[in-house]
């Protein structure tokens, strides 16, 4: 079983909707929670990074970690056609030594269509 | 901040060939990252730098594979002798040394193993 675990889609959805993006992990180590996104031949931009549990929210993107369920969400509201990307939750653990790389889910690809 | 740079954007190589790949991290940034990222997959962690000491080699890095970062600015990647299996888009990430900041990445070298 992968420490990271997120579905890889795709997920297609309207114009206008709201998205929801999800990852379970199984490290109780993890303490830093991100969300990238990748364009295709591109690497990952960093979208979203929360420590510990609790909301963030940044203009159309909110992002939720629940610590206790080991569950991560990103939500997208009014989702745009250049919203449509692959969305990658990564984590790690305290920013010492080895706890510095990031683990990755799989990557959800999402298309918003007109 | 010119962000993280990666050459060249696409290598390919014949089988058994060696290739070397370069990094330039965000300027200021002591910390550097490779990872390495297969069709519809998320990226796997490779190896760590803090300046020019390389603290952590992930167990996906063989003997085939080499990184350096010899004045703590610039890093090279090189895989010997390649593989089919190489083939992966090749990523790097960097960040600075203050407490728990994200990493950002480059948009990679992707290796096509002929």
């Amino acid at each position: 079983q992968k420490e990271v675990e997120q579905d890889p889609g795709p997920l297609s959805v309207p114009e206008g909707a709201i998205v929801s993006l999800n990852c379970t992990y199984s490290n109780s180590a993890f303490q830093y929670f991100m969300w990238y996104r990748q364009y295709s031949r591109k690497g990952p931009e960093l979208l979203m990074y929360t420590y510990s549990s609790g909301n963030k929210e940044d203009g159309r993107f909110t992002a939720q970690v629940d610590k206790s369920s080991k569950y991560i969400s990103l939500f997208i509201r009014d989702s745009q056609p250049s919203d449509s990307a692959t969305y990658l939750c990564a984590m790690r653990g305290l920013n010492t030594g080895t706890a510095s790389k990031l683990t990755f889910g799989t990557g959800t690809r999402l298309q918003v269509t007109l | 901040d010119t962000g993280v740079s990666q050459d060249p954007r696409h290598k390919i190589t014949k089988r058994g060939q060696n290739v070397t790949f370069r990094c330039d991290p965000i300027s200021e940034h002591n910390r550097l990252y490779w990872y390495r990222q297969t069709l519809g997959q998320g990226p796997e962690f490779l190896t760590y730098f803090q300046n020019e000491a390389q603290l952590e080699k992930s167990r996906l890095l063989s003997d085939r594979f080499s990184a350096e970062r010899p004045k703590g600015s610039f890093s090279t990647l090189e895989i010997q002798r390649t593989e089919q299996g190489d083939s992966a888009m090749y990523l790097c990430a960097s960040s600075s040394d203050s407490s728990n900041q994200p990493q950002h990445f480059g948009d990679g070298t992707r290796l096509s193993i002929l």
